[in-house]
């Protein structure tokens, strides 16, 4: 089954450190997402990618993240500082505009920010 | 307003008991497409189905069934015979060719415990 891989799965770090997640989206995939999970707010859109353009931006902070596809099989999510308020789940998604086969979600990465 | 509303936060049933996740879905687009996807407590999200706006046949995968009614705006999945593995948090999504641009609106999620 193809997968959508991302790393790490586990990340604690100290506030003010600088976070890098990664996700290889499914080959042939052109559609990414990028979700934050938690107890409070449940799936937060933070980027949308197509074609590694961002559609969509609006629900990430941007004073300290940033979202890009430096090429199709690469996407990355990094803060810079971190704050203990960006401990959350991340997912990546992937799949074709219309999700037709539905979108394909990774195994998220748990970051905490102590 | 929400977009997508999951109004049972929980639903508790004991094991074989038939079990429906109700979802209502609020939108202008006459192109739309509604997902369900299944979080269990390790976490993944798995996707389950997706519908478009213009097949209102009911769907059935084993003891999982989804009736898409246009007329009340709502994709409501219902479990046959659940069973203790279907305990999960279940998601219903509307993704919108124009508003949304594709882009998943999510609704709260229904947290489905199983008793055996």
């Amino acid at each position: 089954d193809a997968r959508v891989t991302q790393t790490p799965r586990d990340k604690v770090t100290e506030m003010g450190q600088e976070v890098t997640m990664r996700c290889q989206p499914i080959l042939g995939h052109n559609t990414v997402f990028w979700y934050r999970q938690t107890m409070m707010q449940g799936l937060e859109l933070l980027a949308y990618f197509r074609n590694r353009a961002p559609l969509d931006d609006s629900g990430m902070p941007k004073d300290r993240f940033s979202a890009e596809m430096p090429d199709a099989t690469l996407a990355t999510l990094k803060i810079q500082p971190s704050e203990p308020r960006d401990s959350a789940v991340y997912f990546c998604a992937s799949g074709s505009p219309t999700g037709l086969l539905g979108y394909t979600f990774g195994s998220g990465t748990r970051l905490t920010v102590v | 307003a929400q977009k997508v509303t999951q109004a049972q936060t929980e639903i508790s049933v004991v094991e074989k008991e038939d079990v429906t996740l109700d979802c209502v879905y609020e939108t202008r687009d006459t192109t739309y497409y509604l997902f369900w996807y299944k979080q269990p407590p390790s976490g993944e999200l798995v996707f389950l189905i997706r519908r478009n706006s213009f097949d209102e046949q009911n769907e059935i995968s084993g003891r999982y069934s989804w009736n898409f009614q246009k007329s009340t705006s709502s994709f409501n999945f219902t479990i046959t015979a659940s069973q203790v593995v279907d305990s999960a948090v279940y998601f219903c999504a509307l993704s919108e060719a124009v508003d949304s641009n594709y882009q998943l609106i999510w609704g709260a999620g229904t947290k489905l415990i199983i008793k055996p």
